[in-house]
């Protein structure tokens, strides 16, 4: 199915360890973006990517990084894990022009221990 | 940054009866669009207004999007057991990218 996809869907790291969160839209989109949800907070952005080879800060960019490889795929990346990172993480993706609405991915579940 | 208050934080109501949610912010949004959230998955567009003043519908749901621009509502009519989950507003500005969602209503339907 046409979509959002991100890998993986769980994982734990120890403070400190590094990760990258992979996201990858099948649409043509050219707007991704990443965001965290935690309890009772909503949604917020962390960064996002207008298009392809361009990279803007969100609301909450502080320890995270992130690479927009291709069309299709926009990583974020924890350099050094802290327990303020546990979160559940989203990307989504649009189409320009197109102000219908985010397509959201099922979320990757992160802790920090 | 930008702001919404989205109301009520939770709601536990009877199988059938409607149910109304708003969201008020201190900006002006261009895009007003509504998400309901089910346990382990992302948010699912559900309706997406573009004008002041627009009411728009999507079978059991209508919903409105302020007239000054700063607010919306959300009704869900004769509501059923898979209405259960966390609705969330979220607006976009003019010449900002990405979305300011709201905290979420947490819908509970009691048997």
């Amino acid at each position: 199915n046409a979509g959002v996809t991100q890998t993986p869907k769980f994982q734990v790291l120890k403070t400190g360890q590094s990760m990258t969160l992979q996201c990858a839209q099948d649409m043509n989109h050219n707007s991704m973006y990443w965001y965290r949800q935690d309890p009772g907070m909503g949604l917020r952005l962390i960064y996002y990517s207008a298009s392809e080879g361009t990279t803007d800060k969100g609301e909450v960019p502080n320890g995270y990084n992130v690479s927009r490889l291709n069309k299709r795929e926009f990583s974020l990346r924890l350099e050094s894990a802290a327990p303020s990172q546990t979160s559940v993480y989203f990307c989504a993706s649009r189409s320009t022009g197109a102000d219908y609405g985010y397509t959201f991915g099922s979320g990757t579940r992160l802790t920090v221990v | 940054g930008q702001q919404l208050n989205q109301s009520p934080q939770s709601m536990f109501i009877q199988e059938g009866e409607d149910v109304s949610m708003n969201c008020t912010s201190s900006s002006i949004f261009n895009t007003w669009l509504w998400y309901k959230q089910d346990p382990g998955e992302g948010p699912v567009l559900l309706i997406a207004l573009y004008k002041a003043g627009e009411l728009t519908s999507n079978g059991r749901l209508t919903a409105q999007f302020g007239i000054t621009r700063k607010d919306s509502f959300l009704n869900i009519s004769a509501s059923i057991p898979s209405d259960v989950g966390i609705y969330f507003c979220a607006g976009r500005g003019g010449g900002a990218d990405g979305l300011t969602f709201g905290k979420g209503t947490h819908l509970i339907i009691q048997p």
